[in-house]
């Protein structure tokens, strides 16, 4: 249950896109496509952005996209906003009955 | 509107044990899958256990395996989790998460949390 590999940190200017990376093993991200995002402000509970790999829940905005090519899943922000900075986590199920989080990643918006 | 309230936080010393539990309301609560999710203080998430429909499947992180046990009272709509033998490693907020539609899809709704604070 070793945790997904994101990277620290990423940042960009409004209205920019970035990507967040999430690295996995074949037990993990490559093996199922159940990957869900979140993000959490300071102190705040984390918000459910994207499942099953590239799906929004109802109310998230179409500026936040999800893809998965072999063990790494990747969450796309386009059009970035002041309020979009914060802490990203991407969350995997695992072989043996688990589910496995990555490290997180914090967005800057410069 | 789903809402999940955390409580029986607080401190305790290594090796004694707490009990957790999460009312949950707003939804309809024997239906959906329940996990318990725990974040350290400036560290990232960590999935803790998961509890099926009817509280007969229990699914546990191998950190909390033989310590922890999650369990569910779909009469009360509560949620509980009891931990014993604790470590000062176990500190952090742990969050009480509906998952959103099977087992393994992920929480889509999580509490506020309680914090745990294990020391002597």
């Amino acid at each position: 249950q070793s945790a997904l590999t994101q990277p620290r940190s990423v940042s960009g200017s409004p209205g920019q896109s970035v990507t967040i990376s999430c690295t996995g093993t074949s037990s993990d991200v490559g093996g199922y496509n159940y990957v869900s995002w979140y993000q959490q402000h300071p102190g705040k509970a984390p918000k459910f952005m994207i499942y099953d790999v590239n799906k929004r829940p109802s109310g998230v905005p179409d500026r936040f996209s999800g893809s998965k090519s072999g063990n790494t899943a990747s969450l796309t922000i386009s059009g970035l906003q002041a309020d979009d900075e914060a802490d990203y986590y991407c969350c995997s199920y695992a072989d043996s009955y688990s589910l496995v989080f990555g490290g997180g990643t914090k967005l800057t918006v410069l | 509107q789903v809402q999940l309230v955390e409580s029986g936080g607080g401190v305790v010393q290594p090796g004694r044990s707490l009990r957790l539990s999460c009312a949950a309301s707003g939804f309809s609560f024997s239906r959906f899958v329940m996990h318990w999710v725990r974040q350290a203080p400036g560290k990232g998430l960590e999935w803790v256990a998961l509890v099926s429909y009817d509280g007969r499947n229990k699914y546990y992180a191998d950190s909390a395996k033989g310590r922890f046990t999650i369990s569910r009272d779909n009469s009360k709509n509560t949620l509980d989790l009891q931990m014993n033998s604790l470590r000062e490693e176990d500190t952090a907020v742990f969050y009480c998460a509906r998952s959103h539609y099977d087992f393994w899809s992920g929480p889509d709704s999580w509490g506020q949390g309680t914090l745990v604070t294990v020391s002597s």
